[in-house]
Order: structure tokens, then C-alpha cells, then sequence
């Protein structure tokens, strides 16, 4: 597609609950990373993947937080057991196979998860 | 570890007046810098980046000189419009891959 494509746009979720956060990137790009925005905060690292791989994950605050890309397009973050801190804005972005990391990368709209 | 320190906002200026956001970070290495644009409701967008010492960036009328004697990265903007109101993110870009973030700064432009 045209850019990173994030759906829903809007997510309600009571605590508790799971939910499943879908990013779509740029057709042909490599690499994916999902970042977490808090209101009023900028974007913190979650998890980075090249293709189908997850390279790193080490922003993952808690083993309910879990993200695939199966088959090294399509990704899914999934929080398990919603809790009120989990609440921010989810943000996508992804890179071409030429583009280094001082390219910049190409943001979603992203996807705002409110726990209720 | 990389850390982003963003001057704190907001700002609120009229149009035509003359902007400085002024970011400063702590990196191992030499990092790509890069400033960020979120307009509401919308994603980010790169505005400018710098990838060594002394090169400066430039999009749209905004500039940034990476500073390495100062770890600096600071935002201007001759004139400002309106239009530039938005949220503005000064980042870094180390040895991995991700990028590191300041707090943003909203900017607010009043006509």
C-alpha cells in the first residue's frame, strides 16, 4: 500500500480483556517496529522484527504484551489480560531493505487503546 | 544508555515569529538524528534528520545542525505559520535499530 496502514483506529477494551492490535506496512518493507505512546509522551520502543523474525523485543513491558509477523508482512500486537497502564497509543512503522536506520522510518496513524 | 531531552513545552507564538525547540541528547557512538512531526490526529512524519557532526537538515523551512561538541539538535524556524502547529519529536538513532524519543513539545501558532 500507499504508507503503514493500523486498524482499528480506535480500541475500547474492559480490563481484562484481550485485544489484538493489526499494522499493515508498506508493501516490500523489511523492517517493522511497534512502538507505545502515553498521553502526552513520545513514542518508547516495544519490539522490532526483519521479515519474519523478531529481533528484539526487549521493550515488551510484560509477558502480556506479545507481537508476531508470521509471514514477514502483516503484524499483530497482542495484549493479553488489559490492564489501565496499557492504555496509549500503539504506533507501527516500517522500513525499506535499502533504508539504515538513519533514514528514518515510515509511521501508522496508530492505534489508540483505551482500558476501561 | 541513548536518552532524548526535549525543551519543555508548550509554546505558543504568533505567525512570523521566529521558533527555537531545542533538543539535546545522550548517545554512545555517533547517532542519526532526526526531528518528528505529529499534526492532530495523525501519525508521525519525518521533518528533517542529520546522520553526522555538522550536517544540517533542512525540510519546509525548519532547520537542525547535529552539534556533537554540544549533543545538540536544535529545531528554528525563520517564520512560523499557523500551519506549523503540531507536536514536535527530536529522536535518536543508535547502534540498534529503533529510535529514542524526547517528550515532544507542542508548538501552538496564533495568526
Amino acid at each position: 500500500g500507499a504508507g503503514v496502514s493500523q486498524s482499528p483506529r480506535y480500541k475500547v477494551a474492559k480490563r481484562g480483556q484481550d485485544v489484538a492490535l493489526r499494522c499493515d506496512p508498506i508493501s516490500g518493507h523489511v523492517s517493522l517496529f511497534w512502538y507505545q505512546q502515553a498521553l502526552g509522551q513520545g513514542p518508547e520502543f516495544l519490539t522490532y522484527f526483519q521479515n519474519e523474525a523478531q529481533l528484539d523485543k526487549s521493550g515488551l513491558p510484560s509477558d502480556r504484551f506479545f507481537a508476531e509477523r508470521p509471514e514477514g508482512s502483516v503484524s499483530t500486537l497482542k495484549i493479553q489480560r488489559t490492564q489501565q497502564e496499557d492504555s496509549a497509543v500503539y504506533l507501527c512503522a516500517s522500513s525499506s531493505p535499502g533504508q539504515r536506520a538513519n533514514y528514518g522510518y515510515t509511521f501508522g496513524s496508530g492505534t489508540r487503546l483505551t482500558v476501561v | 544508555g541513548n536518552s532524548v531531552t526535549q525543551m519543555e513545552g508548550p509554546v505558543t507564538l504568533s505567525e512570523e515569529a521566529f521558533l527555537t525547540i531545542n533538543c539535546t541528547y545522550t548517545a554512545t557512538g555517533y547517532p542519526s538524528l532526526f526531528w518528528y512531526v505529529q499534526y492532530p490526529g495523525e501519525g508521525l512524519q519525518l521533518l528533517l534528520k542529520a546522520t553526522k557532526a555538522d550536517d544540517k537538515g533542512s525540510n519546509k523551512g525548519f532547520e537542525a545542525t547535529y552539534r556533537k561538541e554540544t549533543t545538540s539538535f536544535h529545531l528554528e524556524k525563520g517564520s512560523v505559520q499557523v500551519s506549523d502547529s503540531a507536536v514536535y519529536f527530536c529522536a535518536l538513532s543508535g547502534s540498534a535499530r529503533q529510535l529514542t524519543f524526547g517528550s515532544g513539545t507542542q508548538l501552538t501558532v496564533l495568526p
